[in-house]
């Protein structure tokens, strides 16, 4: 059955700093891959997503993540955190683009000034 | 083009009552999902349909029904409810291969007293 790991409930970043949230997934298949963000009292936004194209993918707000199969991960990166990146992010995973998506537990993002 | 809409956004129910929380999408996606979140424990599906007369269980199914009689709406029916089913409630579709993933509704708060 498919899962994923997100370690970390809260994660504290400093302004301007890197901003790394780490994604372990487990599937039987091919998995297609997803990170989603998600501001206080709002629905999910699609950061970006893998499906078996190229390993590295760009997505919006200049966030990105590696698809690594031999480390089964896809973690989320941004070079340089803004204030309005405090949000929660959830990875997600589901096999062979089925219509069943895993959820990690995500990670409350806050950027200190 | 109005994506997934969900009403109503807030319900507060009485132990025992029932419901029908609503979902509609207009971009003709053949797949839709219901998922609760909860404090700590991400997304979790409750249940799915890949298609008009078609659903199946997620991982949380109990205590709720689903039907799918039209591509457009996926009502989640609560039939008697507890206050285990206080949560918020997304509803979510997208096409075959997830290619675009998935677009997510806003949510229902729903509260059981």
């Amino acid at each position: 059955a498919q899962s994923v790991t997100q370690l970390g409930s809260h994660v504290s970043v400093s302004e301007g700093a890197l901003v790394l949230l780490r994604c372990n997934y487990s599937s039987s298949v091919p998995p297609y891959l997803f990170w989603y963000v998600q501001y206080p009292n709002q629905g999910l936004q699609l950061l970006l997503k893998y499906t078996s194209a190229a390993t590295l993918v760009k997505g919006i707000n200049g966030f990105e993540a590696e698809f690594k199969k031999s480390e089964t991960s896809f973690h989320l990166t941004k070079p340089s955190a803004h204030m309005s990146d405090a949000a929660e992010y959830f990875c997600a995973v589901s096999e062979g683009g089925n219509n069943r998506l895993a959820f990690g537990k995500g990670n409350q993002v806050v950027v200190i000034p | 083009n109005a994506g997934v809409t969900q009403t109503p956004k807030f319900q507060v129910l009485k132990t025992g009552q029932s419901m029908t929380l609503q979902c509609a999408q207009d971009m003709n996606h053949e797949y839709m999902s219901w998922y609760r979140q909860d404090p700590g424990m991400g997304l979790r599906l409750i249940h799915y349909s890949v298609g008009a007369g078609i659903t199946d269980q997620g991982e949380v199914p109990n205590g709720y029904n689903v039907s799918r009689s039209t591509t457009e709406d996926f009502p989640l029916r609560l039939l008697s409810a507890a206050p285990s089913q206080t949560s918020v409630y997304f509803c979510a579709s997208s096409s075959p291969g997830q290619v675009y993933g998935y677009t997510f509704g806003s949510g229902t708060r729903l509260t059981v007293v």
